[in-house]
């Protein structure tokens, strides 16, 4: 099946830093969605990309079908940032999850 | 604004009982999902459904049932819970009708303890 693998990891930001998280995934897709999970378990929609730039606020993600990666940009992290960081690509009939980016942001 | 909501944020059941969680949403989307969220595990889809009275199994649906009575309600069963159904619940919806890769979005979450 299909691969997707987001780095880093984990990420430990000081506020107003800027970030990138990379998703990679081994297979065409139809859709990229990015997701944030706050420390509640909601999972808020920040984008969905399936190619090209998008840009909302501080955020903005790039999605280069073609060579099988999207970017998500956070940029003068805030707090209100933290948590986890999902990519989600469609392939066939489901969507399939990478593992996430914890993203920690400090005053 | 889409808004997909689940009956429960919290709940505690004990081994052997029928657990039902509920999930409605508000914008007259034809798919609707229902998937758990484990650590190390990722999120997993466990039962989807494109049509009231529809079905179809994901990835892990054994020990679940579902049901789709309404358009706008998707119901999880756990017929006889067990503790390794303890976990992160999540619901969530997409249009248009049979295009499951459109945009899915999701409900608040249950998390669900099995004692």
């Amino acid at each position: 099946g299909i691969q997707v693998e987001q780095s880093p990891p984990d990420l430990i930001l000081q506020e107003g830093a800027n970030s990138t998280l990379r998703c990679n995934f081994s297979d065409s897709v139809n859709n990229l969605q990015w997701f944030h999970q706050n420390p509640w378990g909601q999972l808020i929609n920040l984008f969905y990309i399936p190619s090209g730039t998008k840009q909302n606020g501080r955020l903005s993600a790039t999605t280069v079908a073609t060579e099988r990666y999207s970017l998500l940009y956070i940029s003068s992290s805030q707090t209100t940032d933290s948590g986890v960081y999902f990519c989600a690509v469609a392939h066939t009939d489901k969507l399939i999850f990478g593992t996430g980016t914890r993203l920690q942001v400090f005053p | 604004d889409v808004k997909v909501t689940q009956s429960s944020r919290y709940l505690v059941k004990r081994t052997g009982e029928k657990v039902f969680l509920e999930c409605v949403q508000d914008m007259d989307h034809e798919n609707m999902f229902w998937y758990r969220q484990d650590p190390g595990l990722g999120l997993r889809l466990i039962y989807f459904s494109y049509d009231v009275k529809m079905k179809e199994k994901g990835d892990i649906p054994e020990g679940y049932s579902v049901s789709r009575e309404k358009k706008e309600r998707f119901s999880l069963i756990l017929e006889s819970a067990s503790t390794n159904q303890t976990s992160m619940y999540l619901c969530a919806s997409s249009f248009p009708h049979r295009v499951a890769y459109n945009e899915q979005f999701f409900g608040p979450g249950t998390r669900l303890t099995v004692l």
